[in-house]
């Protein structure tokens, strides 16, 4: 199964900072890769897919990179709408699996 | 416009069954790659089963031989049968569609709760 580890597992900064968060892969996941966004007692909607994509209508600030193993995510201009969790998942290989999450808070 | 709704979730003591539902509107779910994920209380998101368009079926390790994915062409509606139920299968349980192959889950339905309890 592929592992993924994702950090860090909270994240508090201010409107206007840049952010990143990084998933790694136990094994090539080549860029077969989604992050995804979920509010409180929402399902989770897909910002960036195969690792660089952004999805229709997700804002520019959001952005995605990486192959292989390594893989970040980066909100370039944090917002207040951005708070919530994030979620890297891996689709190369059944398990399907995802990362750990991480807890997005505005300082 | 694309639309999943879930239903079936509930109380269910330990070593039950419960078959969840997932109705779909704006496409057909035979022609696409379907999976069920669910988030624990409090926790994150874990995939639990996806079918195929071609109609392969894939499990996490900690449902297998428990749960089943299946779909209705005819109903246009995907299902999970959950059988043997466990204190840990309680969730929040989502039907999503894949628009990327097994990625891109741009569809998900709102959620339904089980809960495994005595």
């Amino acid at each position: 199964d592929i592992q993924m580890t994702q950090s860090p597992s909270s994240l508090s900064a201010s409107v206007g900072d840049r952010v990143t968060i990084t998933c790694q892969a136990s094994h090539d996941i080549v860029s077969y890769l989604d992050w995804y966004q979920q509010k409180p007692g929402k399902a989770p909607k897909v910002l960036i897919y195969d690792a660089s994509n952004l999805d229709t209508g997700v804002p520019s600030r959001f952005s995605g990179s990486g192959s292989g193993t390594d893989f970040t995510f980066t909100i370039s201009s944090l917002q207040p709408e951005d708070i919530g969790t994030y979620y890297c998942q891996q689709y190369n290989n059944v398990p399907i699996t995802f990362g750990q999450g991480t807890r997005l808070e505005i300082k | 416009e694309v639309q999943l709704v879930e239903s079936g979730g509930g109380l269910v003591q330990p070593g039950g069954s419960l078959r969840l539902s997932c109705a779909a509107s704006g496409f057909a779910v035979g022609a696409n790659y379907m999976k069920w994920v669910r988030q624990p209380p409090g926790k994150g998101l874990e995939w639990v089963s996806i079918i195929y368009s071609g109609g392969a079926t894939y499990y996490a390790d900690s449902v297998k031989g428990r749960f089943t994915i299946s779909r209705d062409n005819s109903k246009n509606t995907l299902y999970l049968q959950m059988n043997s139920l466990r204190a840990e299968d309680t969730a929040v349980y989502f039907c999503t569609r894949s628009t990327n192959g097994a990625g891109r889950d741009r569809y998900w339905g709102q959620g339904t709760l089980v809960t495994v309890s005595s």
